[in-house]
Order: structure tokens, then C-alpha cells, then sequence
């Protein structure tokens, strides 16, 4: 079992609609959470930290954190074009400096 | 602020040739400081991880190496470049959040060609 699961993906989305990424994870000793954007030929891109159970807002950005199921999901509300890119889910476990990444998921939002 | 430089930003070179790549970071001390490989395609590999000068963990074993000759410099080596390392090579910085978390922010990465 891989450490951290993403939705395998491509998302296709129309415009104005809710992207939605999920994440699992399997160590529960899991205790900080995070969402990159990576656009083609870019470097990854910190967007959101997460590290209670519950929403964090962001802009059009919402983290949802439930450490019990051990999932972590992205919103995107009102998808625009340039929110077209792969989303990372990384995790670490207590206060390790080491991350654990998901393969990513690719999203399209279409105009 | 801080920043994160990488380069060359671009690399094409044969097989069994050397490789160095650099890593500076600016605005911060005593940085963690990582590599990670992309392959086209793929996941984030992690390489190597420095917590500090000279300090140095490898992640996977392979022919490439890493040095930390000072507090804010991380470099990747290889004496023999193999077509498999081919990919998109990127440095990360973290230190310690108010919450003792540590958030991870990539520099613009190198692609390597190997041919």
C-alpha cells in the first residue's frame, strides 16, 4: 500500500464548477498536511497547510482534514482555466521534516 | 523573504558524463535543504535530505551525491550520468513553523536530458 493516494485522475471540470481532490494517507501518526499546484514544466507551488481536523479556507481554496478516515481533500471553488495543473498531496508524520507525496492528480478546467 | 535558486535551469549531456548541480537558498539559516527527481510523468522521488553542513542522508541509493559545503549551498553529483537519470531535478528548503511543522518550498528546478 502506498503511503499517500490521490484520485488517479485527469479531473475534467467545466468553468465556474467545484474541482474536488481527495487524498488518503496510511500512517496515522500523520500530522501535517499539505496541497501543491504544479503547473506543466513548473516546479511545485505550496498552496494550502492543513493541520486540524476540519475546513481551512483559502480564497477559492478548502482543505478538509479527517484524521479518524485518514483523508485529506482539496476543493477548488469557481474553477478557473489557470487553476488547470497537477495537485500534489504531501503528508508528514509528527514533526519530521521528511514529506510524503501522492502521484498527483491532473486537473482541466475547461472554458 | 525567502528565495531559492537552482541551475543550470536546463541541462542536455551523454551518458557517462559528470553532472553537477546547484541549489542556493537567501533569506533564511540553517535551512533543511532536499533533492528530489521528477521523471516525466511521475511522482516526486526524494534523493537526499541535509539538515545541516556536511550532514547528508541518501534516500535511494543510485550513483548520484550530494554535498553541503555551506549552511545555504546543497549540490548533486554524479561521475557517470546513466540514461535513467533523466528527469526534472528540484531543491527544497524547510524550516521549523511556529507549530514545529516544517513546510517544503521548491526552487525552480533543472531538467536534465541525459543522451
Amino acid at each position: 500500500q502506498k503511503e499517500v493516494e490521490q484520485n488517479s485522475g485527469p479531473l475534467s471540470v467545466p468553468e465556474g464548477a467545484i474541482a474536488s481532490l481527495n487524498c488518503t494517507y496510511s500512517d496515522r501518526g500523520s500530522q501535517s498536511f499539505f496541497w501543491y499546484r504544479q503547473y506543466s514544466g513548473k516546479s511545485p507551488e505550496l498552496i494550502m497547510s492543513i493541520y486540524s481536523n476540519g475546513d481551512k479556507e483559502d480564497g477559492r481554496f478548502t482543505a478538509q482534514l479527517n484524521k479518524a478516515s485518514q483523508y485529506v481533500s482539496l476543493l477548488i471553488r469557481d474553477s478557473q482555466p489557470s487553476d488547470s495543473a497537477t495537485y500534489l498531496c504531501a503528508v508528514a508524520r509528527g514533526n519530521d521534516y521528511k514529506l510524503s507525496f501522492g502521484a498527483g492528480t491532473t486537473v482541466t478546467v475547461r472554458a | 523573504s525567502q528565495t531559492i535558486h537552482q541551475w543550470p535551469a536546463t541541462l542536455v549531456q551523454p551518458v557517462g558524463s559528470p553532472l553537477s548541480l546547484e541549489c542556493t537558498v537567501e533569506g533564511t539559516s540553517n535551512p533543511n535543504l532536499y533533492w528530489y527527481r521528477q521523471a516525466a510523468g511521475r511522482g516526486l522521488q526524494l534523493l537526499f535530505y541535509s539538515v545541516g553542513i556536511g550532514q547528508i542522508s541518501s534516500e535511494v541509493p543510485q550513483n548520484l551525491s550530494a554535498s553541503r559545503p555551506q549552511d545555504r549551498q546543497f549540490i548533486l553529483s554524479s561521475k557517470k550520468l546513466l540514461l535513467s537519470d533523466s528527469g526534472f531535478y528540484l531543491c527544497a528548503w524547510s524550516v521549523r513553523g511556529r507549530r514545529g511543522t516544517y513546510e517544503q518550498y521548491f526552487g525552480p528546478g533543472t531538467r536534465l536530458t541525459v543522451t
